[in-house]
């Protein structure tokens, strides 16, 4: 069966400071990869997706980035911090596109 | 323009009650369509997949209303357990990320003992 991880669970950060979030799959091969954000109160908010070793596509302008250097590993990474990168960031897997989406435990990142 | 809206609730309902959500899209060219639970501080976890022709899961049956750009989720019975928040969820991008989800943000549900 398939499994995803994700961590740190929890991160406490200044503002200022870099950022690497590790997302793992399990169980499946060339899956589809997504980052999300879920600010406080809001809804899901896609950041970007991966249809393949190296290739990612941003869906919002920000200051984050990502990579997939590997066919199961996804890393959403930031040089600087802002307050704003506040939120849950959860990483999801699916098979192909159109598809169900299914998520990691998630991170909860505050920047302060 | 919010491609998939719902009512945020909270819908607050006794145990053993019968509620109905639902959802509009604003994509018609729309294919997929699914309800996620999301309880608090967690991950969203997949529901169920919504079909044409209406879906029935248990105490859960989801209809597509595609002329009206709709879904709706019904939850009979309801449990203690079923308060949590649901997602409607599309697929609905434009261009190469037209099968890529988008997320409502949600409906919450209060079911009292």
């Amino acid at each position: 069966s398939q499994t995803i991880h994700q961590w740190p669970a929890t991160l406490v950060q200044p503002v200022g400071s870099p950022l690497s979030l590790e997302c793992t799959v399990e169980g499946t091969s060339n899956p589809n990869l997504y980052w999300y954000r879920q600010a406080a109160g809001r809804g899901l908010q896609l950041l970007f997706y991966s249809v393949g070793i190296g290739q990612i596509s941003s869906e919002v302008p920000q200051n984050l980035s990502a990579s997939r250097p590997q066919d199961r590993q996804f890393i959403l990474s930031s040089k600087k911090l802002l307050l704003s990168d506040s939120g849950f960031y959860l990483c999801a897997w699916s098979v192909g596109s159109f598809n169900e989406q299914f998520f990691g435990p998630g991170t909860r990142l505050t920047v302060l | 323009r919010k491609e998939v809206e719902q009512d945020p609730g909270p819908f607050n309902v006794p145990e053993g009650a019968t509620v109905a959500f639902n959802c509009t899209y604003s994509n018609s060219a729309s294919q997929s369509f699914f309800w996620y639970r999301q309880d608090c501080r967690k991950e969203p976890k997949l529901l169920m997949s919504v079909y044409s022709s209406g879906n029935e899961d248990g105490r859960f049956t989801a209809q597509l209303n595609r002329a009206s750009q709709y879904i709706s989720l019904l939850i009979r019975d309801s449990k203690l357990s079923d308060s949590a928040t649901y997602l409607c969820v599309v697929n609905g991008g434009y261009g190469g990320s037209q099968g890529n989800l988008i997320f409502g943000k949600g409906t919450k549900l209060s079911v009292k003992p």
